[in-house]
């Protein structure tokens, strides 16, 4: 199975500030790497697809990018409904394994 | 619009099926996923099964591979999860979700319902 390790597994941060998440693939998964939001109580909301593409009425201020196994989420001005988790998840094979999760926590 | 039930507090040992039904769309179309969310932890990807014109085939994670089953009756529109031999760590929310632009394989999640939860304890 393909492993995804997350970092970091928290953060604390003030609105306006700029944060990254990175998640890195036990191996190569190419571009088939999705970055879930999840609130406390809520089920995840798909943010980004496919590496990099933002999912239907995602803020832009939310970007991804690519390097070979290792990926980043970043959040170019954090505003306050951006507080919650994180989450990477791999769809190159089965099982589509996910990352241990980003708590992104108020400073 | 996903919706899942069934959720209980069970002991350890026993079974217990959970249900999503959809709607709002055409069922048959999509292949289903299960996520479940221990408390306190992260997602895990449980399982899925593919849509019946992608053969309707399954696939699972290890930890459950043995113990949990997954179906679909696309005429009533429901997916299933049959968990057995139940264990104090399969306690959490039980997502199903589903996503488009899969060709009716495994697909990315941009649909999830609430969730339900399940207590394994004596």
């Amino acid at each position: 199975d393909i492993q995804m390790t997350q970092s970091p597994s928290s953060l604390s941060a003030s609105v306006g500030d700029r944060i990254t998440i990175t998640c890195r693939a036990s191996e190569s998964i190419s571009r088939y790497l999705n970055w879930y939001q999840q609130k406390p109580g809520k089920a995840p909301k798909l943010l980004i697809f496919a590496a990099s593409n933002l999912h239907n009425d995602v803020p832009s201020r939310f970007s991804a990018t690519r390097s070979g196994t290792d990926f980043t989420l970043t959040i170019g001005s954090l505003q306050p409904e951006d507080f919650a988790t994180y989450s990477c998840q791999q769809t190159y094979s089965v099982p589509h394994t996910f990352g241990g999760g980003t708590k992104v926590e108020i400073k | 619009q996903l919706l899942e039930s069934g959720g209980a507090i069970v002991q350890p040992g026993r079974s217990l099926r959970l249900s999503c039904t959809g709607s709002g769309f055409t069922f048959g179309f999509y292949a289903m996923t299960w996520v479940r969310q221990a408390p306190g932890k992260g997602l895990e990807w449980l399982g899925c099964i593919r849509t019946q014109t992608s053969g309707g085939t399954t696939e699972y994670a290890a930890s459950v591979k043995d113990r949990f089953i997954i179906s679909r009756d696309d005429s009533e529109r429901f997916a299933y999860l049959q968990m057995t031999s139940l264990e104090s760590e399969d306690t959490g929310f039980y997502f199903c979700a589903t996503g488009e632009g899969s060709g009716g394989d495994c697909p990315t999640l941009d649909s999830w319902g609430q969730g339900t939860l399940v207590t394994v304890s004596s």
